[in-house]
């Protein structure tokens, strides 16, 4: 079972700053397994970046992912106040897919 | 425009079977490139992948929960559904059913990704 873990645990940040998530594998992942979701509090999760790098549809500009291997990142790059939730990675190289234990972007 | 609803009792007894439905309108769990799935999430903590099926009949289940799960569909119905067996306090959870999109191909690797999640049921196990 490829591990996903997520740092920092929680990120306290201002609108308008940029937020950088990290999520580093347990093995060597090939990029098109990897997404990350954006879960805020009584919702379920949405999908925000599949493919590693590859913006979901309706999903804005200011979302970014990156990495390769076992390291990849999320970056917002302003912050707007709808944005304050936790957000996870996960990965579909290995089954079972496991997520990350999320990081909590606050303010 | 999909929509995914689930459906169940909110309380199970321990030891007995949790039994939810997850309800797909809006399109048809037949279609191929789909994987109708369930994730769990206990409370304050991470996501868990249960498992999923597709083409109507074959699943796929996490193994640390294989022997008390089984997911299956009802095309007639448009729905899909999962039973969790002798389940205990650590079963309880917000249970999620989702879609899993077999996304574009490149190079033998496919993009593959949760892009439909219904909006969760809490289930409690209490006696």
């Amino acid at each position: 079972e490829i591990v996903l873990t997520q740092s920092p645990g929680t990120l306290s940040l201002s609108p308008g700053e940029r937020a950088t998530l990290f999520c580093r594998a347990s093995q060597s992942l090939n990029i098109f397994y990897l997404a990350w979701y954006q879960q805020k509090p009584g919702q379920a999760p949405r999908l925000l970046i599949y493919g590693a790098s590859s913006r979901a549809t309706g999903i804005p500009d200011r979302f970014s992912g990156s990495g390769s291997v076992t390291d990849f990142t999320l970056t917002i790059s302003r912050l707007e106040p709808e944005d304050f939730a936790v957000y996870y990675c996960q990965q579909y190289g290995n089954s079972p897919w496991t997520f990350g234990q999320g990081t909590k972007v606050e303010i | 425009q999909v929509q995914l609803q689930e459906s169940g009792p909110g309380l199970v007894k321990p030891s007995q079977t949790l039994s939810l439905t997850c309800i797909v309108s809006g399109g048809s769990i037949s279609s191929g490139g789909y994987y109708w799935s369930w994730i769990r999430q206990h409370p304050g903590k991470g996501l868990e992948f249960i498992g999923f099926i597709y083409n109507s009949g074959t699943t796929y289940y996490n193994p640390s929960l294989w022997s008390r799960v089984t997911i299956s569909a009802d095309t007639s119905k448009n729905q899909f559904s999962l039973k969790l067996r002798s389940v205990t306090v650590a079963d309880a959870a917000v249970y999620y059913c989702a879609r899993e999109t077999l996304g574009s191909c490149s190079g033998g690797s496919c993009y593959r990704y949760f892009d439909l999640w219904g909006r969760g049921t809490l289930v409690t196990v209490s006696s």
